[in-house]
C-alpha cells in the first residue's frame, strides 16, 4: 500500500523558516511526480508546489515563488518543502500529494500525506 | 488564477441522485481533460474520486461519475449515501504547469 507520511510542522514566528518532510513508501517514488497542498483552516485547498519525479523541474504558486522551496531526495524516498519568510497567511494544514500518473506530472493526487499543521503567528 | 467555481452546497436524500457542477475557463478546465474530483470528510486527507474528468480509481464505487462540457465539469453521486457527505472539491490543470482548486461544495445526505 501506499503511504505517505509527513513530519516537520509547528509553530513559528513570522519571517522565520521550517521544513516539511514527507515519506514515501509502497510505490516507486522517482518515477511519480509529487506536489504539496495546503488547507487553510475552515477554507478549500491550495496547490502550493510541484516537482518532477527526477527532481528537474519544479512548479509553484505565485503565493509562494520565492520563498518555498519543493525538493526531493530520491534515495531516501522523501519529499520536502522548505518555507522561508513564513507569513501569517500560510498557516495552514500542508499536504503532500502523489500525482496519479506515471512519468508525468498531471496534478491529480491518488494518494495524500496525512497533513500537518503550520501556524505562523508570534 | 481564480478558483473554480462550485456551489457553496448541494443535498439530497438517501438513494437520490445529485450533481455538482465547477466551472472555470479556455485556460483550465476547457483547455485540459485533466479534470479531478476529491472527497474530504471533516479532519481527513482528501480522498481522489474522479481524475481526467471521468475515470474512477480502483476501489471508488461506481456512484461517483464525472463529466464536462466546454468549461464546465460535473459529478455526479448516484444512489446517495450516508457516508456520501463531505466536502467535494473540483480541480483542473491550467496553463503553465499550474493546478487550481474549486472552493469546494459541502454535499448534505438528507
Amino acid at each position: 500500500d501506499v503511504q505517505l507520511l509527513q513530519s516537520g510542522g509547528g509553530l513559528v514566528q513570522p519571517g522565520g523558516s521550517l521544513r516539511l518532510s514527507c515519506g514515501a513508501s509502497g510505490f516507486t517514488f522517482s518515477t511519480y511526480a509529487m506536489s504539496w497542498v495546503r488547507q487553510a483552516p475552515g477554507t478549500g485547498l491550495e496547490w502550493v508546489a510541484s516537482i518532477s519525479g527526477s527532481g528537474g523541474s519544479t512548479y509553484s504558486a505565485d503565493s509562494v515563488k520565492g520563498r518555498f522551496t519543493i525538493s526531493r531526495d530520491n534515495s531516501k524516498n522523501t519529499l520536502y518543502l522548505q518555507m522561508n519568510s513564513l507569513r501569517a497567511e500560510d498557516t495552514a494544514v500542508y499536504y503532500c500529494a502523489k500525482d496519479a500518473l506515471m512519468a508525468v506530472l498531471r496534478f491529480q493526487f491518488d494518494n495524500w500525506g496525512q497533513g500537518i499543521l503550520v501556524t505562523v503567528s508570534s | 488564477q481564480s478558483a473554480l467555481t462550485q456551489p457553496p452546497s448541494a443535498s439530497g436524500s438517501p438513494g437520490q441522485s445529485v450533481t455538482i457542477s465547477c466551472t472555470g475557463t479556455s485556460s483550465d478546465i476547457g483547455g485540459y481533460n485533466f479534470v479531478s474530483w476529491y472527497q474530504q470528510h471533516p479532519g481527513k486527507a482528501p480522498k481522489l474520486m474522479i481524475y481526467e474528468v471521468s475515470k474512477r480509481p480502483s476501489g471508488v464505487p461506481n456512484r461517483f461519475s464525472g463529466s464536462k462540457s466546454g468549461n464546465t465539469a460535473s459529478l455526479t453521486v448516484s444512489g446517495l449515501q450516508a457516508e456520501d457527505e463531505a466536502d467535494y472539491y473540483c480541480s483542473s490543470y491550467a496553463a503553465k504547469n499550474k493546478v487550481i482548486f474549486g472552493g469546494g461544495t459541502k454535499l448534505t445526505v438528507l
